[in-house]
């Protein structure tokens, strides 16, 4: 099946530092990527909606403003924490869906834990 | 109310049990439907889409009602590779954007 890779895998950091997350869809093109957060015993929440060429759909109470997205190109798409603070620590992860990876199938990433300090 | 709702956990069984799981969602729109598998401190892996028919996959068996707004997985002869924490997910419409239950974790027991 289709692979979407993240990195890095984890990260700690300390308090005010921004951290860069990326998710790459290896063989397919992704028209839409999805990022979430999950907190430890907690189900996957999205975050925001990431489309190619476009900006980025986020949910209700993410601030858009601390959780920047970009998805330059049809395979990479990067969440980036800025002015990180302890409560951003959780697990981030993104999925993969659309363009040639076909109309119903969403891949997800390995994810990304966040520990900051 | 929460747009996806699970049977709350832990589910302890012993091995060679069967083991239902059940979720209903709020969104009489939603229009697909999916039970996922999450390993400890791993990502979510598609376990298996829901047909409004029901569908089998060897020893998983998941059904939708939508009159109801209701999905189930069934698990025969439970074997110990099946403890994880399995999630309910729904599409509420076309389109990628995927809503998760909050997942219910099984524990099978030799």
């Amino acid at each position: 099946g289709a692979v979407v890779s993240q990195h890095p895998s984890w990260v700690i950091c300390k308090s005010g530092t921004s951290v860069k997350i990326e998710c790459r869809s290896l063989d397919f093109q992704a028209t839409t990527m999805f990022w979430y957060r999950q907190f430890p015993k907690q189900s996957l929440m999205l975050m925001a909606t990431s489309n190619e060429g476009s900006k980025a759909t986020y949910e209700q109470g993410v601030e858009k403003d601390k959780f920047l997205i970009n998805h330059a190109s049809l395979t990479l798409s990067t969440l980036t924490v800025t002015s990180a603070h302890p409560e951003d620590s959780s697990f981030y992860i993104c999925s993969a869906g659309g363009g040639l990876a076909g109309t119903d199938t969403q891949y997800f990433g390995p994810g990304t834990r966040l520990t900051v300090l | 109310r929460k747009e996806v709702e699970q049977d709350p956990g832990p589910f302890n069984v012993p091995e060679g049990a069967t083991v239902a799981f059940n979720c209903t969602y709020s969104n009489s729109a939603s229009q697909s439907f999916f039970w996922y598998r999450q390993d400890c401190r791993k990502e979510p892996k598609l376990l298996m889409s829901v047909y409004s028919s029901g569908n089998e996959d060897g020893r998983f068996t998941a059904q939708l009602n939508r009159a109801s707004q209701y999905i189930s997985l069934l698990i025969r002869d439970s074997k110990l590779s099946d403890s994880a924490t399995y999630l309910c997910v729904v599409r509420p419409t076309g389109g990628f954007k995927t809503i998760f239950g909050a997942g219910t974790r099984l524990f099978v027991k030799a």
